[in-house]
């Protein structure tokens, strides 16, 4: 299947720093790709769709300001996690689509990304 | 309840064994799709079945698709201790632009 490198894996930052999350498909072209947020035990909590060479449009409750999002190529989705306080904490997960023809789409996912904001 | 939910929520069988995962969901849908997540990983795309396929296997996985009851199925077989994990079932759904996940079903093989 389709590869997404997600980098980096594991971060920790103080509180009030701003961290960087890279999301890239590396065979393919992805011209949508979204930005997860996951508790322990927990299912995937969409944040945002990331659409190449627009603004991302984010779900319910996200603040945008916060979590900025850019997908400047059809590669690459970056997510900023802007001012990270300690709630902030969590599992950062981003996927991308590929289309697989009549049937719709899929979505490849990166390894994830643990952040911890002391 | 949401689109694309999966029961058992765990399940806990002894090396060997089969581990059957079901998951339900709601709208019309293109394909269906079933992913695996080890603990602090991301989540690994295991087999896609369209909405005209029924059945589809992947060496010991086997995956039922039933859209007159929208619910799909995924069966392990002979389960070994490294499939423990949680499995989550995706759809993606006419016009909906994203796939929806459910909650997933967390899977323990004992050896």
């Amino acid at each position: 299947g389709a590869v997404v490198s997600q980098h980096p894996s594991w971060v920790i930052c103080k509180s009030g720093t701003s961290v960087k999350i890279e999301c890239r498909s590396l065979d393919f072209q992805a011209t949508t790709m979204f930005w997860y947020r996951q508790f322990p035990k927990k299912s995937l909590m969409l944040m945002a769709t990331s659409n190449e060479g627009s603004k991302a449009t984010y779900e319910q409750g996200v603040e945008k300001d916060k979590f900025l999002i850019n997908h400047a190529s059809l590669t690459l989705s970056t997510l900023t996690v802007t001012s990270a306080h300690p709630e902030d904490s969590s599992f950062y997960i981003c996927s991308a689509r590929d289309y697989v023809g009549n049937f719709g789409n899929i979505q490849y996912f990166g390894a994830g990304t643990r952040l911890s904001v002391l | 309840s949401q689109q694309g939910e999966e029961d058992p929520q765990a399940l806990s069988i002894q090396e060997g064994e089969n581990a059957t995962m079901n998951c339900s969901y709601k709208t019309s849908i293109n394909n269906l799709q079933w992913y695996r997540q080890n603990s602090g990983r991301g989540l690994v795309h295991l087999i896609l079945i369209r909405s005209n396929e029924r059945e589809k296997h992947s060496g010991r996985l086997r995956v039922t698709l039933d859209t007159s009851k929208k619910s799909s199925s995924l069966l392990i077989t002979a389960s070994r201790a490294a499939d423990t994990a949680s499995y989550f079932c995706a759809t993606d759904a006419i016009n909906a632009g994203k796939s929806t996940f459910g909650d997933g079903t967390t899977l323990t093989v004992k050896p």
